[in-house]
């Protein structure tokens, strides 16, 4: 398996503008965890999925923020309309049956101007 | 998941044996102890669980005392390939859990 793939690995884009990241789990995870991390908050949870049902978003930092999961081997996050605060490295992850050791994707740079 | 805590940074030499202890005093009976390691530019890696005692992988030991209260991630003679932050987390292996990561261990190695 090719790990999980997360696209696009930079994204730079202008406020205002949405923007959608990809992630591709490990075939036959069934769970999936969306993160963020900056230097300043270090890597946050933002929301995961069990079996494609979201779980506990608790950690979305505002209704600009939102992530789906329509089918077990694909999940987007995406902000409307991103702010320059929203700049930072968005990294996915996925596990087998839930528990504690999870593989975690390259990470999407994003870059809001 | 239980909280931990663990020390914002290490330096150490190459060559030299790294211990880094992460604090769980409120470790459930089904909780299991994971470590990852976070390089610059990617995202973090799992290196090594356990329940109790010891185990050992061709990354690293994990020290894990009677009390399950602490744990200690051993890095045998590291190198400079080894500097990197490591995350200590504790929560129930068998069921689908959050993944709370702490602010981790800032590890540097040196020539």
């Amino acid at each position: 398996d090719a790990g999980v793939i997360q696209s696009p690995r930079h994204e730079v884009t202008e406020m205002g503008q949405e923007v959608t990241l990809r992630c591709k789990p490990i075939s036959g995870h069934n769970s999936l965890f969306w993160y963020r991390q900056t230097m300043m908050r270090g890597l946050e949870l933002l929301i995961y999925f069990n079996n494609n049902v979201p779980i506990d978003d608790s950690g979305m930092p505002e209704d600009r923020f939102s992530a789906k999961m329509p089918n077990a081997s694909f999940s987007t996050l995406k902000i409307q309309p991103s702010e320059p605060r929203d700049s930072a490295v968005y990294f996915c992850a996925s596990t087998l049956r839930g528990g504690t050791e999870a593989f975690f994707g390259q990470g999407t740079r994003l870059t809001v101007v | 998941l239980a909280k931990t805590t663990q020390p914002i940074s290490m330096d150490s030499y190459e060559g030299q044996e790294v211990n880094i202890t992460c604090s769980h005093n409120n470790i459930a009976t089904n909780d299991y102890i994971t470590w990852y390691q976070q390089f610059p530019s990617q995202g973090p890696r799992f290196i090594i669980q356990g329940y109790k005692t010891k185990v050992t992988n061709e990354v690293a030991s994990l020290f894990i005392p009677a009390d399950r209260k602490s744990s200690t991630l051993s890095l045998p003679r590291v190198s400079l390939s080894d500097t990197a932050v490591y995350y200590c987390l504790v929560g129930d292996k068998g069921n689908t859990d959050k993944l709370i990561f702490g602010t981790g261990t800032r590890l540097q190695v040196f020539p």
